[in-house]
């Protein structure tokens, strides 16, 4: 069966300081993968999403990127963390123009940049 | 562009009674889906319920039943017997024949009282 893994669960870092979120899947080949962020109690925004390997799409300009090194791996990045970066990260995998097929989620990063 | 409404940001319900959570949405494709997500305090977004713009009867899942107007465009999500476990923020979701993401509403927080 399809499994996400998501880490760190949960993340305390400086301003300025840098960022990995790293996201693997299992079960499943050429995944497309996404990031998104949620605010405290607010809806979801897309970040990133890629359709293979080194292809990256990204939704939203800022201070974050996203790599991905490997087909079933997704990386979220920064150099230099921001006060705003802070936020719930979901990392997703779903199946290109299939429409019954829903998004699975990993468990989530709580990042709390300070 | 498609977009999903969710016009109640917050919902209370009597424990053990039913509750409609609201959605409409709006798309100019002929063939998609229609999801609905809860997220727990927790963080983590859990499927509930998938609905095919094809499909001619309602998609029932448990406790869970979506009642889809197609040319309302609306999708509404009814949870019967209401639990306190229940109580979270809760997803409309939209998929897409082509493209690479979902549409996200912005959610709908319920709470269950006793």
């Amino acid at each position: 069966s399809q499994t996400i893994h998501q880490w760190p669960a949960t993340l305390v870092q400086p301003v300025g300081s840098p960022l990995s979120l790293e996201c693997t899947v299992e079960g499943t080949s050429n995944p497309n993968l996404y990031w998104y962020r949620q605010a405290a109690g607010r809806g979801l925004q897309l970040l990133f999403y890629s359709v293979g390997i080194g292809q990256i799409s990204s939704e939203v300009p800022q201070n974050l990127s996203a790599s991905r090194p490997q087909d079933r791996q997704f990386i979220l990045s920064s150099k230099k963390l921001l006060l705003s970066d802070s936020g719930f990260y979901l990392c997703a995998w779903g199946v290109t123009g299939s429409l019954d097929y829903g998004y699975t989620f990993g468990s989530g990063t709580r990042l709390t940049v300070v | 562009a498609q977009k999903i409404t969710q016009t109640q940001p917050g919902m209370f319900v009597q424990e053990k009674e039913a509750v409609t959570l609201d959605c409409t949405y709006d798309t100019s494709d002929q063939s998609y889906g229609l999801f609905w997500y809860k997220q727990p305090s927790s963080g983590e977004m859990i499927f509930l319920i998938y609905q095919g713009s094809y499909d001619e009867q309602n998609a029932t899942e448990g406790r869970y039943s979506l009642n889809f107007q197609k040319a309302r465009k609306s999708a509404n999500l009814v949870i019967s017997a209401s639990q306190l476990g229940d109580s979270a923020m809760y997803f409309c979701a939209m998929s897409r024949a082509y493209g690479q993401n979902f549409v996200f509403g912005p959610g709908t927080r319920l709470s269950v009282l006793p």
